[in-house]
């Protein structure tokens, strides 16, 4: 069984600030872990994938994630925060590429405050 | 053009009207998924495709099927609509080995009446 859950599912911050993102899973084998983004009125698009490779995920608009398998968490961050960020994020988990589909968190809904 | 897109995109319709909302891509993906999004649930797999002879259920399959007429096409019907369905559905591609990167499409806004 895989399941992600997501604390919060309200952040506000002020622009220039730090973003943090709270993911954490749940997978009885090694899972590859992901941050899905949906803009308001759009559907989602990839913002960065853990395959096993580096712990430290780099993705786009300057977002990251790290991979902590003792803490079986993987939270976004970005330094400092900006207007156009303000949208909802999904983490999603899936421990087998092959056969088995994407199981996605309920969200958390990003505020940037001017 | 938009690399995977959902018709009709707004759909309001009455308890026990038979539905279907349509998935088209030009991404040449041979994956495709359909999920439900409502407040404060994320999203919620109700049927995926491997490629046009294999379907399978997701989680919340119930009172939905789907077909798969090509591979570029995946329909969703609601066979008899009810309130509990009005929500946001999307459809998703996905190429095979690409680690479960989905593109998705720009929604369909379902209310049942």
């Amino acid at each position: 069984a895989q399941s992600v859950t997501q604390l919060g599912s309200h952040v506000s911050v002020s622009e220039g600030a730090l973003v943090l993102l709270r993911c954490n899973y749940s997978s009885s084998v090694p899972p590859y872990l992901f941050w899905y983004v949906q803009y308001p009125n759009q559907g989602l698009q990839l913002l960065l994938k853990y395959t096993s490779a580096a712990t430290l995920v780099k993705g786009i608009n300057g977002f990251e994630a790290e991979f902590k398998k003792s803490e079986t968490s993987f939270h976004l961050t970005k330094p400092s925060a900006h207007m156009s960020d303000a949208a909802e994020y999904f983490c999603a988990v899936t421990a087998d590429t092959g056969r088995r589909a994407l199981t996605f968190g309920s969200g958390t809904r990003l505020q940037v405050q001017p | 053009d938009a690399d995977v897109t959902q018709t009709p995109r707004n759909r309001i319709t009455k308890t026990g009207k038979r539905i279907m909302l349509e998935c088209s891509q030009t991404k040449g993906h041979d994956r495709m998924y359909w999920y439900r999004q409502d407040p404060g649930l994320g999203l919620r797999l109700i049927y995926y495709s491997f490629d046009v002879k294999d379907i399978n259920k997701g989680e919340i399959s119930d009172g939905y099927s789907v077909s798969r007429q090509a591979q570029a096409k995946f329909s969703l019907s609601l066979e008899s609509a009810i309130p509990n369905q009005t929500a946001l559905y999307f459809c998703a591609t996905e190429r095979t080995g690409s680690y479960n990167e989905q593109f998705f499409g720009p929604g369909t806004r379902l209310t049942v009446l």
